[in-house]
């Protein structure tokens, strides 16, 4: 069972460059999650979709850019990258249903992307 | 606002030594409660889950009780392995897709 992908693993940029980190999950999940993880602050959200085509922002949203084309992907942008986006990134997904609405359903999560800009 | 709190570590303790890690929280409404544990170079994975007052989630010998009065959801294991070396996050979910994780405990148990 793959579960939530994350794909890279790891990736070193330069201030100014773009990259795309993609997630991929196969538990036919509708709720999906981008993450970042920094020392002392915990998880934060920075984006989030609830559907195929449809995303909306978290807490931390600036700087970055996602989309959902297909119901199994949520790809994370980052157009320009600044030093400030040096963390560890995590996607998560949850289940969801009319009924629950992922209400008190739990988060898969991936491994997560460690990115560092200079 | 929303928020948890847990203790902060890191936390060391010998094999077989009880733990607890204390966890409270503030939220506007119902809502549900975690611990997700995070295994170096890995991501978070459901350890245990409450969803109302007084439900008490439990597994792998961890537990922890949903407690309205004290808005608190400690997490403990009577006796702790090795393999229980980790980090450890507190959270709470809220109708639709809030979700709030507190800032981890790093936990390292020694032989």
């Amino acid at each position: 069972n793959a579960g939530v992908t994350q794909t890279p693993k790891f990736r070193v940029l330069k201030t100014g460059q773009s990259m795309t980190l993609l997630c991929a999950q196969d538990m036919n999940h509708e709720y999906m999650y981008w993450y970042r993880q920094d020392p002392g602050m915990g998880l934060r959200l920075i984006h989030y979709s609830v559907g195929e085509g449809t995303t909306a922002k978290g807490e931390v949203p600036d700087g970055y850019n996602v989309s959902r084309l297909k119901k199994q992907n949520f790809l994370l942008g980052l157009e320009s990258a600044a030093p400030s986006q040096t963390s560890v990134y995590f996607c998560a997904s949850t289940h969801a249903s009319n009924r629950n609405r992922g209400i008190n359903q739990p988060q898969h999560f991936g491994d997560g992307t460690r990115l560092s800009i200079l | 606002g929303n928020s948890v709190t847990q203790m902060e570590g890191p936390v060391t303790l010998s094999e077989e030594a009880f733990l607890t890690i204390n966890c409270t929280y503030t939220a506007t409404g119902y809502p549900s409660l975690f611990w997700y544990v995070q295994y170096p170079g890995e991501g978070l994975q459901l350890l245990l889950k409450a969803t109302k007052a007084d439900d008490k989630g439990s597994n792998k010998g961890f537990e922890a009780t949903y407690r309205k009065e004290t808005t608190s959801f400690h997490l403990e294991k009577g006796s702790v392995q090795v393999s229980d070396s980790a980090v450890y996050f507190c959270a709470l979910s809220l109708p639709v897709n809030q979700f709030y994780f507190g800032t981890g405990t790093s936990l390292t148990v020694i032989p």
